[in-house]
């Protein structure tokens, strides 16, 4: 079973400053993908960004990148230059490739409530 | 707006009862999946259907089931309702259930209370 772990429950950042939000992840496990999904006080739940296991380069979304490190089972979200509307609880999720006998389950962490200040 | 569409946003019940969530994917979507949002167990991956066949379970009560229909709406039943079942029920789609390039779109999901 894969496990992901979020130990920041609450971070904060100014307006137009950097931040990352880490992650860690357990599985056994080559083939894979990892999300962070942003859920906004409207409870929506948003894509923020995906990174395909197989793949070294790491993601980028405008202003959003990660730093994947597939040895050390590593995947931090890098918000540069936030914004109020980055305030959000972030979601770390995990999704094994090719289960289609499991279904596409995605596993999440427990989150962090990110809070972006004037 | 993701274009997944879930009815009812709110839903208020007493222990005991038996309720409907309704959701209905994007258009083109043949996968649903209904996820948990508590907070003490967090987000749960309940159950995945393709095309009205079930195809996983995750962490779903035998209180709860759930099918899609031809039209591929989906509704998952929870009944005998307990004080611990509030929570937000999220119901997602995807187009391809082979877990290749796979990305979930949520609806805004239905906050249960049991009162």
């Amino acid at each position: 079973a894969q496990t992901v772990t979020q130990s920041q429950p609450e971070m904060s950042v100014q307006e137009a400053e950097t931040v990352t939000l880490s992650c860690t992840y357990d599985t056994s496990e080559n083939n894979y993908y990892l999300f962070w999904y942003k859920q906004p006080p409207s409870r929506q739940m948003i894509l923020v960004i995906r990174q395909e296991a197989y793949k070294q380069q790491n993601a980028t979304e405008n202003r959003f990148s990660v730093n994947f490190q597939k040895a050390a089972k590593s995947f931090s979200l890098k918000i540069s230059d936030s914004q109020l509307g980055d305030t959000a609880m972030y979601f770390c999720a995990f999704m094994k490739q090719g289960a289609w006998g499991g279904g596409n389950k995605l596993t999440f962490g427990t989150g962090t409530q990110l809070k972006v200040e004037l | 707006d993701s274009g997944v569409t879930q009815t009812p946003k709110h839903l208020i019940t007493a222990t005991g009862q038996r309720v409907t969530l309704r959701c209905s994917p994007r258009s083109g979507d043949l996968s649903v999946y209904w996820y948990q949002q508590s907070l003490d167990q967090g987000l749960q991956f309940l159950i995945h259907y393709y095309n009205g066949e079930e195809r996983a379970k995750g962490n779903i009560l035998e209180r709860f089931s759930a099918q899609q229909f031809p039209d591929l709406h989906s509704e998952l039943n929870l009944s005998s309702l307990e004080l611990g079942d509030s929570a937000l029920y999220f119901c997602a789609s995807s187009e391809d259930p082979w877990g290749g390039n796979e990305k979930l779109f949520f609806g805004s999901g239905t906050q249960l209370s049991v009162l």
